[in-house]
This record gives C-alpha cells, structure tokens and sequence, in this order.
C-alpha cells in the first residue's frame, strides 16, 4: 500500500534554514503537500507540488521533488520561532475524491 | 479557515456509548472527509463523502459511520466509543481538486 515517512524531529536555531525530509512509495501521486500544524490547531495548508515540477519556490518555503527517488523535502529560509509547529508531507493522486495519504509529522523546534 | 467548524472542540465519554460529531461548512464544496490524527500516525482518512447522501469508506473505517443529509453538514458517529477510538478527529472539505483544507479539530476521550 501507499507509504509516506517522514523524521520525527528537527531542531534548528533562529535565523538558520530549516530542511525536512519525506519519503513517499506511491508513483502515481499527482500532488505532493506540506501542512503546518501548530499546537492545539489543525492542518495549514503550506504549499503544494505537482508531480511533474521539481522545484517550487514561495516566499522562504522551497519544495523539491526528485521523483525518481520518491523524495520531497521544505526548505524554510530564515527560520522563525514562530515556525516551531509539526509539518505533515502528504500525497495525493489527484482524482475527483483526491484522497491524501500522510505522513507521521516532523517535530520542528526552533531555539532562539 | 475555508469556513469549517467542528462541533464539539472537546468531548469525554464512557466506553459503549454513542457520540456523535459534527462538521459544518459554509461554501458548498462537494467532497467532504472525516480523518482521525493519533501520534506516530500522522492522519489517517475514515470517511469521506462526494455528495448529499454519497458516502465511502477510507482507510480506518471500523467501528465508524457517517451521514450527510445537507451539503453543509458531514457526521461522523461511533455507535459504540472505544477507548481506541481517543483521538482527534478532523473535518476537511475539498476547495479545488488538489486542495483540502481541515477545520480546527475535536479532540475525543474514551475512558
């Protein structure tokens, strides 16, 4: 079946770029996305990428994709304290329904 | 927050009794899912419905039913709360085809 992993934790200081990492088994995944939950929240929408991009660039988020090797990683530029939340990468097919399926969430703490 | 809410935030209940929750949206979107969030986990997809009275199963479906009478409302019921079933349970509505958005989440407790 389909298989999203991710890093449990990150810690990075204020100020430095942070990188998280996911791994994903299905390769008929249109969609590959990133959500930010903070504490007690639920799931934001950070960004998304179509599978047939490899790079996406908004603001201080990057998202690169090597299909070849299932990989998708978020690069934060200039990390904030008030970036400290679980980052969940999920994969979508892309049909009508889109079901996604996620990963375990990366821990990213932020020290100042 | 793409106009969700979920009802309640918070609920305590006791093994055997049925709980009902309920997500309401207020811009008519089509698909609708219910997914529960444990750690280790990430989320998971137990339902989720494509219209008035069209429902389907997802992932972790057992001991789990839905309803949608209204576009604007998709319920999630156990029949019968399991202390398994201690979690927090999210709502999303499909915005575009590529695009889900979650409403705030209901955290659930089965003693």
């Amino acid at each position: 079946g389909e298989d999203v992993e991710q890093s449990l934790f990150l810690s990075v200081r204020e100020g430095d770029s942070s990188v998280i990492n996911c791994t994903y088994t299905d390769s008929s995944s249109t969609y590959l996305y990133w959500y930010k939950q903070e504490p007690g929240a639920g799931l934001q929408l950070l960004t998304y990428i179509f599978s047939n991009m490899d790079m996406k660039q908004d603001q201080r988020l990057t998202v690169l994709l090597n299909k070849k090797d299932k990989h998708l990683s978020l690069r934060i530029a200039d990390t904030q304290t008030g970036d400290s939340a679980i980052y969940f990468c999920a994969e979508g097919n892309g049909d009508a329904g889109n079901m996604l399926t996620f990963g375990g969430g990366t821990r990213l703490m932020v020290k100042p | 927050d793409a106009g969700i809410t979920q009802s309640p935030r918070h609920k305590v209940t006791e093994t055997g009794t049925p709980v009902t929750l309920r997500c309401h949206q207020t811009e008519n979107h089509r698909y609708m899912y219910w997914y529960r969030q444990d750690p280790g986990h990430g989320l998971r997809l137990i339902h989720y419905s494509y219209g008035v009275k069209d429902t389907d199963k997802g992932e972790v479906s057992d001991g789990y039913s839905v309803s949608r009478s209204k576009t604007e409302d998709f319920l999630l019921t156990l029949e019968s709360a399991t202390s398994s079933q201690t979690s927090v349970y999210f709502c999303a509505i499909s915005v575009k085809q590529n695009e889900q958005f979650f409403g705030p989440g209901t955290r659930l407790t089965v003693l």
